[in-house]
């Protein structure tokens, strides 16, 4: 079983559609979590940090459920320019900072 | 602020010869970290750094494979000899260790083809 999983999608919505991103992981001892933007041929950047209280950052929503080990990750009202691929990211537990990269969901706005 | 500086951008080269990649972290950051990203494998980590000590290499995949960082402000990461497996885009990140916060900041990557 893969550490952190993900549906590569990609998802195909229209923009002001609203989308959500889903992810699991494996390892119980993790503490911190993340989503990251990757755009094609570029690096991955930091989208949000996510808490266990969930947290919101203008259009985006991040949920952590622990009990699950399941993380979530809501666009609203989505945007030409949210067409990426985003990365649910943990650390890897017993060395807090390494991480442990999804493989990535595929979101694509279309007009 | 200069983010995290890797050159070069584009490698080609022939399967056996020696490939160097490098790396300049963000100014201060301590821990520096080295993936690899592919289609198949999507990226994973290769070995990381805390304050220029090597700390886990486990994700290096063999001899081949070798990273030195010989001061705060540098890293290489060696593919001696390279093979066309090796082909995929190189990234350095690096972060700073504050309690609560572990957020890497990434290179825009090395992509390299071994033909």
């Amino acid at each position: 079983r893969k550490e952190v999983e993900q549906d590569p999608g990609p998802f195909n919505v229209p923009e002001g559609a609203t989308v959500a991103f889903n992810c699991t992981y494996s390892n119980s001892a993790s503490q911190s979590f993340f989503w990251y933007r990757q755009d094609c041929r570029k690096e991955p950047k930091l989208l949000m940090s996510v808490y266990s209280s969930g947290n919101e950052d203008g259009r985006f929503t991040a949920q952590l459920n622990r009990a699950s080990q399941y993380i979530s990750l809501l666009i609203r009202d989505s945007k030409l320019s949210d067409s990426a691929t985003y990365l649910c990211v943990v650390n890897g537990g017993t060395g807090f900072q390494k991480l442990v990269f999804g493989t990535g969901t595929r979101l694509l706005v279309s007009p | 602020d200069a983010g995290v500086i890797q050159s070069p951008r584009h490698e080609v080269t022939e399967m056996g010869q020696e490939v160097t990649l490098r790396c300049k972290p963000i100014s201060g950051h301590d821990y520096l970290f080295w993936y690899r990203q592919t289609m198949m494998r999507g990226l994973e980590l290769l070995i990381y750094f805390n304050n220029n000590v090597p700390i886990d290499d486990s994700g290096m995949p063999e001899d081949r494979f070798s990273a030195k960082m010989p001061n705060a402000s540098f890293s290489t990461l060696k593919i001696q000899p390279s093979e066309p497996r090796d082909s995929a885009v190189y990234f350095c990140a690096s972060s700073l260790h504050q309690q609560g916060a572990h957020e890497q900041y990434f290179g825009p990557g090395t992509r390299l083809t071994v033909t």
